[in-house]
Protein backbone atom coordinates (compact mmCIF):
# COMPACT_ATOMS: atom_id res chain seq x y z
CA UNK A 1 0.00 0.00 0.00
CA UNK A 2 1.07 3.41 0.24
CA UNK A 3 3.55 4.48 2.25
CA UNK A 4 3.39 8.39 3.69
CA UNK A 5 6.36 9.71 5.35
CA UNK A 6 6.70 13.19 7.37
CA UNK A 7 9.79 15.40 8.30
CA UNK A 8 10.55 16.43 10.84
CA UNK A 9 9.31 14.61 13.33
CA UNK A 10 9.62 16.99 16.37
CA UNK A 11 10.35 20.56 15.66
CA UNK A 12 10.32 23.58 18.42
CA UNK A 13 10.25 27.16 17.56
CA UNK A 14 10.32 30.35 18.89
CA UNK A 15 7.07 32.46 18.90
CA UNK A 16 7.24 34.37 15.61
CA UNK A 17 9.62 31.88 13.51
CA UNK A 18 8.33 30.23 10.08
CA UNK A 19 8.57 26.39 9.56
CA UNK A 20 8.29 24.03 6.62
CA UNK A 21 6.53 20.76 6.91
CA UNK A 22 7.23 18.08 4.81
CA UNK A 23 5.09 15.31 3.44
CA UNK A 24 6.50 12.62 0.71
CA UNK A 25 4.44 9.65 -0.76
CA UNK A 26 4.93 6.66 -2.30
CA UNK A 27 2.55 6.68 -5.26
CA UNK A 28 -0.02 9.22 -7.13
CA UNK A 29 -2.99 10.38 -4.84
CA UNK A 30 -6.41 11.36 -5.71
CA UNK A 31 -6.89 13.02 -2.02
CA UNK A 32 -4.11 14.80 -0.07
CA UNK A 33 -5.24 16.74 3.20
CA UNK A 34 -3.19 18.22 6.10
CA UNK A 35 -4.57 18.10 9.40
CA UNK A 36 -4.00 19.67 13.22
CA UNK A 37 -4.76 17.69 16.21
CA UNK A 38 -5.15 19.98 18.73
CA UNK A 39 -4.40 19.04 22.29
CA UNK A 40 -7.93 16.97 23.30
CA UNK A 41 -7.29 14.60 19.75
CA UNK A 42 -9.83 16.69 17.35
CA UNK A 43 -8.31 16.65 13.96
CA UNK A 44 -8.80 19.85 12.57
CA UNK A 45 -8.98 19.89 8.38
CA UNK A 46 -6.28 22.71 7.05
CA UNK A 47 -5.96 22.03 3.69
CA UNK A 48 -7.47 19.69 0.98
CA UNK A 49 -4.90 19.89 -1.40
CA UNK A 50 -4.06 16.85 -3.77
CA UNK A 51 -2.31 19.32 -6.39
CA UNK A 52 -1.45 23.39 -6.90
CA UNK A 53 -1.35 25.68 -3.81
CA UNK A 54 -3.49 27.58 -1.30
CA UNK A 55 -3.31 29.87 1.70
CA UNK A 56 -5.52 30.49 5.09
CA UNK A 57 -4.17 33.12 6.53
CA UNK A 58 -0.46 32.68 8.06
CA UNK A 59 -0.75 28.90 6.76
CA UNK A 60 0.10 27.96 3.07
CA UNK A 61 0.45 24.18 1.53
CA UNK A 62 2.08 23.17 -1.95
CA UNK A 63 1.29 19.94 -3.08
CA UNK A 64 3.67 18.40 -5.86
CA UNK A 65 2.03 15.39 -7.25
CA UNK A 66 4.45 14.58 -10.06
CA UNK A 67 7.28 14.60 -7.90
CA UNK A 68 4.81 13.16 -4.73
CA UNK A 69 5.46 15.48 -1.96
CA UNK A 70 3.32 18.15 -0.26
CA UNK A 71 4.59 21.26 1.77
CA UNK A 72 2.71 23.10 4.73
CA UNK A 73 4.10 26.32 5.42
CA UNK A 74 3.58 28.27 8.88
CA UNK A 75 4.48 32.07 9.04
CA UNK A 76 5.09 33.84 12.13
CA UNK A 77 4.30 31.05 14.29
CA UNK A 78 2.19 31.51 17.64
CA UNK A 79 1.33 29.18 20.98
CA UNK A 80 -1.50 28.27 19.82
CA UNK A 81 -0.05 27.09 16.66
CA UNK A 82 1.01 24.24 18.76
CA UNK A 83 -0.06 20.68 18.30
CA UNK A 84 0.74 18.02 15.89
CA UNK A 85 0.24 18.09 11.82
CA UNK A 86 -0.80 15.27 9.67
CA UNK A 87 -0.44 14.84 6.26
CA UNK A 88 -2.83 11.95 4.96
CA UNK A 89 -3.61 10.50 1.28
CA UNK A 90 -6.37 8.29 -0.18
CA UNK A 91 -5.26 4.57 0.27
CA UNK A 92 -7.88 3.30 -2.35
CA UNK A 93 -11.92 3.90 -1.75
CA UNK A 94 -12.62 6.44 1.10
CA UNK A 95 -9.31 5.06 3.12
CA UNK A 96 -7.14 8.14 4.19
CA UNK A 97 -3.48 7.05 5.00
CA UNK A 98 -1.78 9.14 7.61
CA UNK A 99 1.89 9.98 8.14
CA UNK A 100 3.32 9.39 11.45
CA UNK A 101 2.79 12.88 12.31
CA UNK A 102 5.34 16.40 12.99
CA UNK A 103 5.21 17.46 17.10
CA UNK A 104 5.63 21.52 16.88
CA UNK A 105 6.17 23.09 20.07
CA UNK A 106 6.08 27.00 19.65
CA UNK A 107 7.76 28.77 22.46
CA UNK A 108 6.63 32.68 23.98
CA UNK B 1 -23.91 23.28 10.08
CA UNK B 2 -23.32 21.17 12.69
CA UNK B 3 -20.00 19.18 12.77
CA UNK B 4 -19.39 15.49 13.32
CA UNK B 5 -20.46 14.19 16.68
CA UNK B 6 -19.01 11.51 18.54
CA UNK B 7 -20.86 9.91 22.23
CA UNK B 8 -19.58 9.19 24.83
CA UNK B 9 -16.06 11.47 24.70
CA UNK B 10 -14.78 9.10 27.39
CA UNK B 11 -15.57 5.45 28.48
CA UNK B 12 -13.55 3.00 30.65
CA UNK B 13 -13.68 -0.15 30.25
CA UNK B 14 -11.81 -3.76 31.77
CA UNK B 15 -10.52 -6.71 29.88
CA UNK B 16 -13.43 -8.71 28.08
CA UNK B 17 -16.45 -5.99 28.18
CA UNK B 18 -17.50 -4.91 24.85
CA UNK B 19 -18.02 -1.43 23.82
CA UNK B 20 -20.31 0.21 21.22
CA UNK B 21 -19.37 4.17 19.57
CA UNK B 22 -21.20 6.41 17.88
CA UNK B 23 -20.89 8.78 14.94
CA UNK B 24 -23.52 11.11 13.99
CA UNK B 25 -21.84 12.54 10.61
CA UNK B 26 -22.10 16.20 9.16
CA UNK B 27 -26.18 16.39 7.66
CA UNK B 28 -25.94 15.33 3.68
CA UNK B 29 -22.78 13.06 4.36
CA UNK B 30 -23.21 9.40 3.72
CA UNK B 31 -19.87 8.04 4.16
CA UNK B 32 -18.34 7.59 7.87
CA UNK B 33 -15.10 6.12 8.24
CA UNK B 34 -13.26 5.12 11.99
CA UNK B 35 -10.26 4.88 12.62
CA UNK B 36 -7.81 4.15 15.62
CA UNK B 37 -5.03 6.28 16.69
CA UNK B 38 -2.30 5.15 19.31
CA UNK B 39 0.61 5.96 20.64
CA UNK B 40 2.76 3.14 18.78
CA UNK B 41 0.20 2.59 15.86
CA UNK B 42 -0.55 5.99 15.19
CA UNK B 43 -3.76 6.74 13.45
CA UNK B 44 -4.78 3.56 11.26
CA UNK B 45 -8.11 2.92 9.29
CA UNK B 46 -11.11 0.56 10.77
CA UNK B 47 -13.35 0.56 8.24
CA UNK B 48 -15.71 2.62 6.14
CA UNK B 49 -19.54 2.79 5.72
CA UNK B 50 -21.62 4.41 2.82
CA UNK B 51 -25.88 3.86 2.54
CA UNK B 52 -25.71 1.09 5.21
CA UNK B 53 -22.85 -0.81 3.67
CA UNK B 54 -19.02 -1.59 4.40
CA UNK B 55 -17.03 -0.63 1.36
CA UNK B 56 -14.03 -0.28 2.75
CA UNK B 57 -12.02 -2.70 5.59
CA UNK B 58 -8.55 -1.81 7.15
CA UNK B 59 -6.59 -4.83 9.01
CA UNK B 60 -8.51 -4.94 12.24
CA UNK B 61 -9.63 -8.30 13.59
CA UNK B 62 -13.08 -9.35 13.41
CA UNK B 63 -14.03 -8.28 17.46
CA UNK B 64 -14.08 -4.68 15.81
CA UNK B 65 -17.64 -4.75 14.07
CA UNK B 66 -19.03 -1.62 12.53
CA UNK B 67 -22.75 -0.53 10.82
CA UNK B 68 -24.99 2.21 9.73
CA UNK B 69 -28.08 3.40 9.46
CA UNK B 70 -30.43 4.45 7.42
CA UNK B 71 -30.03 8.36 8.83
CA UNK B 72 -26.22 7.87 8.36
CA UNK B 73 -25.38 7.45 12.20
CA UNK B 74 -22.57 4.68 12.37
CA UNK B 75 -21.40 2.41 15.27
CA UNK B 76 -18.71 0.57 15.89
CA UNK B 77 -18.41 -2.33 18.43
CA UNK B 78 -15.35 -3.67 20.31
CA UNK B 79 -15.71 -7.38 21.94
CA UNK B 80 -13.94 -9.23 24.27
CA UNK B 81 -11.70 -5.95 24.90
CA UNK B 82 -8.03 -6.33 25.50
CA UNK B 83 -5.96 -3.84 26.78
CA UNK B 84 -4.38 -3.09 23.43
CA UNK B 85 -7.76 -1.85 22.06
CA UNK B 86 -6.89 1.31 24.49
CA UNK B 87 -7.01 4.06 21.73
CA UNK B 88 -8.22 7.33 20.90
CA UNK B 89 -11.20 6.39 17.87
CA UNK B 90 -11.98 9.14 15.25
CA UNK B 91 -15.29 9.42 13.11
CA UNK B 92 -14.57 11.13 9.94
CA UNK B 93 -17.16 12.18 7.65
CA UNK B 94 -17.44 12.89 3.91
CA UNK B 95 -20.18 13.00 0.98
CA UNK B 96 -18.90 9.50 -0.99
CA UNK B 97 -15.98 10.20 -3.15
CA UNK B 98 -12.56 9.03 -2.30
CA UNK B 99 -11.67 12.61 -3.86
CA UNK B 100 -13.35 14.41 -0.93
CA UNK B 101 -12.44 16.28 1.95
CA UNK B 102 -13.25 14.26 5.14
CA UNK B 103 -13.85 15.69 8.63
CA UNK B 104 -13.16 14.64 12.18
CA UNK B 105 -15.27 14.42 15.15
CA UNK B 106 -13.85 14.79 18.22
CA UNK B 107 -13.25 11.02 19.04
CA UNK B 108 -13.88 8.48 21.68
CA UNK B 109 -11.46 8.33 24.25
CA UNK B 110 -11.54 4.21 24.97
CA UNK B 111 -9.87 3.39 28.46
CA UNK B 112 -9.29 -0.48 28.87
CA UNK B 113 -8.17 -1.92 32.66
Amino acid sequence: GIQVEQSPPDLILQEGANSTLRCNFSDSVNNLQWFHQNPWGQLINLFYIPSGTKQNGRLSATTVATERYSLLYISSSQTTDSGVYFCAVDGGGNKLVFGAGTILRVKS
Amino acid sequence: KAGVTQTPRYLIKTRGQQVTLSCSPISGHRSVSWYQQTPGQGLQFLFEYFSETQRNKGNFPGRFSGRQFSNSRSEMNVSTLELGDSALYLCASSTASGTDTQYFGPGTRLTVL
